[in-house]
Formats: C-alpha cells, structure tokens, sequence
C-alpha cells in the first residue's frame, strides 16, 4: 500500500506570492490533516478535511487555506506569503479514530 | 485551554542505556495517546500507542506508560541505539463532546541525542 505523497518535496518562493501544496492519502483515508513545522518548534496544526469538508482548523491566518476533492487528495494554497511561513508543511492522512500516517513534507522556503 | 507538552525540550542518553521521554496533557477526557518519532528529513512515524483504559503498553524495545491520575504519559525506549536519535512527540486524541469529530494535539517535541 502506498504512503502519504506529497510534493511537490522541496519549493523556493518570493515574499508576496502564493503557493499551493498537494498531498495524496493512503488509499481508503478518508481524513487528511495539515501541519507546520518550523525549526525548534513541535507540530502547529493548521486543518483537517474530511469528506470534502474542513472538520477542525487551528490558529492560523485566513491566508492559509485547504481543500479536499472527492479522491481525498488534499491541497493547502498560502496566499502573500510572509518569510515567517518558511516551514516543513507535513501531511497526514488517518482512517477513522486511529494515528496518522504522516508523508515526507514539503520544505518551503520563502525568500 | 487543553494542551500537550512535553517536560524536557532535549535529552542526551548513553548507547546503551534507557531513555525515558516524558508528556503531560492536560486533558482528562482524552482516550487515546500516540507517540511519534521525527528523524531528521523525515516526516514523524508512529511508534507506540494506548488507550485509557491501559497503564502500560509494550512494543519491540519501546514501553508507554499512562498515568491518568497526574495526566502523564511516557516513553521508555530499552538499550538505547544510536538510530533512535529524534525528534519525539507526544499527541492526544480530543474528541468533540457535541459531534464525532475529533483532533490530534501534539506536544512540542522532545530531541533524543545518543552518545557513544
């Protein structure tokens, strides 16, 4: 069974564009939660989708946003992006009420 | 409001040796408990698990324990290796008490160092 695939791995953008992140689940996944991770920091998480619908979001600005599609293949879109939103955006996809299996990451780096 | 945090940020561990990694949650409703190990370029892998209704559960080399009276959980790695050098996290299942949704709350990370 294949893993939780994100990509693109590595990406470099200017301050002020937007980006967006895909991320395939685990064949039979039906949730797909998304975290940043800065260096020295823990895990921040930003939402989850499930079904096609945001079921948790953290706290975090509006110019961060997500969509899932039918397939359960997920996007995360960060609009203006800031210096500050450099980070390792993971990807984790769960059955119900289990642990997440969590991709390879994308590594922003805004510039 | 509800967290998970973990008490020491780094922890340097003889080869050989134990490792105990702790976390304290602070929320009692929680039912279910998962600790990750992070390694370097990678993203975060699940290693153990527990539920509530256990105080202790065992895998290869690796021992969680769960103490519900002082919400506190913890990872006990056996014969400390030098691949066990990480990133460790620990995160709680918050359920929702109006609906069937549900959250992972993750601690901020303990980084385990191995020396020889």
């Amino acid at each position: 069974k294949a893993g939780v695939t994100q990509t693109p791995r590595y990406l470099i953008k200017t301050r002020g564009q937007q980006v967006t992140l895909s991320c395939s689940p685990i064949s039979g996944h039906r949730s797909v939660s998304w975290y940043q991770q800065t260096p020295g920091q823990g895990l921040q998480f930003l939402f989850e989708y499930f079904s096609e619908t945001q079921r948790n979001k953290g706290n975090f600005p509006g110019r961060f946003s997500g969509r899932q599609f039918s397939n359960s293949r997920s996007e995360m879109n960060v609009s203006t992006l800031e210096l500050g939103d450099s980070a390792l955006y993971l990807c984790a996809s769960s059955p119900p009420d289990s642990e997440a299996f969590f991709g390879q990451g994308t590594r922003l780096t805004v510039v | 409001g509800e967290s998970v945090g973990l008490h020491l940020p780094t922890l340097s561990v003889q080869e050989g040796d134990n490792s105990i990694i702790n976390c304290a949650y602070s929320n009692s409703a929680s039912d279910y408990f998962i600790w990750y190990k992070q390694e370097s370029g990678k993203g975060p892998q699940f290693i153990i698990d527990i539920r509530s209704n256990m105080d202790k559960r065992q895998g290869q080399r690796v021992t969680v324990l769960l103490n519900k009276t002082v919400k506190h959980l913890s990872l006990q790695i056996a014969a400390t290796q030098p691949g066990d050098s990480a990133v460790y996290f620990c995160a709680e299942i918050l359920r929702s008490s109006m609906d069937s949704n549900y959250q992972l709350i993750w601690g901020a990370g303990t980084k385990l160092i191995i020396k020889p």
